[in-house]
């Protein structure tokens, strides 16, 4: 158990819908990744938050959007859904902003956009 | 951008046989680790190593910074060990950020 707690596990929803994803990360750790893994392929960077902040960004589309909360957590948005947003999405956390510490993986959520 | 291979990129094994994955990248980089995803499709920390070697049972990795790779290496492979392999990059682009490779997909026949 990495100690990451992503919620939910499997999400079914119809196109042009918006769901939110959420993390809670590990006890300590100050930074949430969010990563986007299609089928068969690899994992796309998203978007970090360190302590309530977003500090840096990848090829995260504009229907998408996160945050985070000062507990912590975070939330990632999808919004007016497509198929091929269809993927497992996954949030990490590190201690700090990630220069010297390990990532570690929640256990993702299934999307399945019909 | 950084580029990160990782080869081979499918690997068959019987069950006992021993096997060396490869990372090779394109830039410097503050951090490397590697991961297993498993057929349920969970990601598993395997091992953190900027640089050196560790090792962890029948696991072992080697990362040498200075020429741009990572070894991790699996010896008595058993069909638990199936499941696709990732290397990933920490570097600093205007914010760190984690770079995955493509990985290796292996399958350990029983």
């Amino acid at each position: 158990d990495s100690g990451v707690t992503q919620t939910p596990k499997h999400l079914i929803t119809a196109t042009g819908q918006r769901v939110t994803l959420r993390c809670s990360p590990r006890s300590g750790d100050l930074s949430v990744y969010w990563y986007q893994q299609s089928l068969d392929q690899g994992l796309q960077f998203l978007i970090q938050y360190y302590n309530g902040e977003e500090r840096a960004k990848g090829n995260i589309l504009e229907r998408f959007s996160a945050q985070q909360f000062p507990d912590l957590h975070s939330e990632l948005n999808l919004s007016s859904l497509e198929l091929g947003d269809s993927a497992l999405y996954f949030c990490a956390s590190t201690k700090g902003q990630g220069e010297n510490s390990p990532l570690h993986f929640g256990n993702g959520t299934r999307l399945t956009v019909t | 951008g950084i580029q990160v291979e990782q080869s081979p990129p499918d690997l068959i094994l019987q069950e006992g046989a021993n096997s060396t994955l490869r990372c090779n990248f394109s830039d410097s980089v503050n951090n490397l680790q590697w991961f297993h995803q498993n057929p349920w499709g969970q990601l598993i920390n395997l091992f953190y190593i900027p640089s050196g070697t560790k090792q962890n049972g029948r696991l072992s990795a080697t990362t040498v910074a200075t020429e741009r790779y990572s070894l991790l290496y699996i010896s008595s492979s058993q069909t638990t060990d199936s499941g696709v392999y990732f290397c990933a990059v920490r570097l600093y682009t205007g914010g760190f950020k984690t770079i995955f490779g493509a990985g290796t997909r292996l399958f350990v026949k029983a």
